[in-house]
């Protein structure tokens, strides 16, 4: 089955600089990959995704990267800020007839002022 | 509108009892999920309902857990004869059901067994 893997486990930067969060994927037939951002406490949140059709897409200061043919996908943030800060998933969607998400293991992010 | 709502936030149980935990998704979505986050770790897959067709149960972790969803609304997962092991915290998340649509998820229930 799917397996995604994500890297890094951590990451600190300070206030204005960017982040990168990289994930690979093992299943070719993958092809919806979401973000999500959750917060202490609380559910996941969908930041952005990419459908397998489309290299790149782009929302204010996030924007995501998709390499079919490498299969890995990746999260840039630019300019953070101090509300960044929480705990970033990855996740791929099998196939083309379910919802169900396999997701990565997480990256705690930490923008510091 | 109301998100996905989940009850209780919190549960505290004694190893070997049995707990329902309950999950209202979002009116009109027809495809709902439960996963499970440990400390620390990501979120596993555990069961997919799509409208009124037989639940993707292929992430459940052994016969001691079920899920069902009563008339394509709420849903309720059980826990049997609870371990130490199944504290976590419990996702459950709903969307339109469409082929890779957003799924909104719950606050999730942090489930202790002591």
């Amino acid at each position: 089955g799917e397996n995604v893997e994500q890297h890094p486990s951590t990451l600190s930067v300070q206030e204005g600089d960017s982040a990168v969060i990289k994930c690979t994927y093992s299943d070719s037939a993958s092809n919806y990959f979401p973000w999500y951002k959750q917060e202490l406490g609380k559910g996941p949140q969908l930041i952005i995704d990419i459908r397998s059709n489309v290299g790149e897409k782009k929302d204010q200061r996030i924007a995501v990267t998709l390499n079919k043919t490498a299969k890995h996908f990746s999260l840039h943030i630019t300019e953070t800020q101090p509300e960044d800060s929480a705990v970033y998933f990855c996740a791929a969607s099998p196939t083309s007839n379910t919802g169900k998400l396999i997701f990565g293991q997480g990256t705690t992010l930490q923008v510091k002022p | 509108g109301a998100g996905v709502s989940q009850s209780p936030s919190n549960k505290v149980t004694e190893k070997g009892k049995d707990v329902e935990l309950r999950c209202d998704p979002i009116s009109g979505h027809t495809a709902l999920y439960w996963y499970r986050q440990s400390l620390g770790q990501g979120l596993e897959f555990l069961i997919y309902f799509q409208g009124n067709s037989a639940p993707d149960k292929s992430g459940l972790p052994s016969d001691r857990f079920s899920a069902e969803r009563t008339g394509g609304s709420v849903s309720t997962l059980t826990i049997q004869r609870t371990q130490q092991e199944d504290s976590a915290v419990y996702l459950c998340a709903s969307s339109l059901g469409t082929a890779n649509t957003e799924a909104f998820f719950g606050q999730g229930t942090r489930l202790t067994v002591v």
